[in-house]
């Protein structure tokens, strides 16, 4: 079975702090994607990545930054966190470009002060 | 632009009652619908890929249709561990490798 998991499960940060969220995927999926999650709003994407050192941005990039060094984990980074920055962080791996699902993590519940 | 709705937005059931939850889509180019489900506080798992208008898939209570203007997901004798909320997903040509979520439709199944 994939399986993608995530450094943390909850997390709470103060306004103005630096954030890594951190997630790795065991089957050695080339394409790995960053989603934030609220209520009303779905599953909106935040950035991209098809290979290692690659990224693209996504639909919400700002205030967001992104890291992959190694082929099997890829880095999520607020720069300065903010209140709005409050919300539920999904990470997700596919095997291909084109087609295919993603399989998710189990999420990061993250909460800015 | 590429556009996924789903309704209802909440749907409760008598354990038993069969319904279906419906996905319409605007896309250029459909490379895929998919379905998941996703339970409070937890990541979605994902259920059925649809391709072409005419396909079917079926996973137990669960069985996923397509058209070309939209998808059903048809759960038929529910039980309450059906309980959860189910996302719909596309990826069109025009957004290689990213796929498009509606806002879920969340079902609660008594007992």
């Amino acid at each position: 079975d994939v399986k993608v998991t995530q450094s943390s499960r909850y997390l709470v940060k103060r306004t103005g702090e630096k954030v890594f969220l951190e997630c790795v995927q065991d089957m050695d999926h080339e394409n790995m994607f960053w989603y934030r999650q609220d209520p009303g709003l779905g599953l909106r994407l935040i950035y991209f990545s098809y290979d290692v050192k690659m990224k693209e941005k996504g639909d919400i990039p700002e205030g967001y930054s992104v890291s992959r060094e190694k082929k099997e984990r890829f880095s999520l980074i607020l720069e300065s966190a903010s209140t709005n920055q409050t919300s539920m962080y999904l990470c997700a791996s596919s095997p291909l470009v084109i087609a295919n699902e993603q399989f998710f993590g189990p999420g990061t519940r993250l909460t800015v002060l | 632009e590429d556009q996924v709705t789903q309704s209802p937005e909440a749907l409760r059931l008598q354990e038993g009652e069969s319904s279906s939850l419906n996905c319409s889509y605007t896309v250029s180019g459909l490379r895929g619908l998919f379905w998941y489900r996703q339970d409070p506080g937890k990541g979605p798992e994902f259920l059925f890929t649809l391709y072409s208008a005419g396909e079917e898939k079926e996973k137990e209570r669960l069985k996923a249709t397509l058209t070309k203007k939209e998808s059903f997901l048809h759960i038929t004798a529910p039980k309450p561990e059906d309980s959860a909320t189910y996302l719909c997903a596309v990826r069109g040509s025009s957004n290689t490798g990213k796929l498009i979520f509606g806002q879920g439709t969340t079902l609660q199944v008594k007992p």
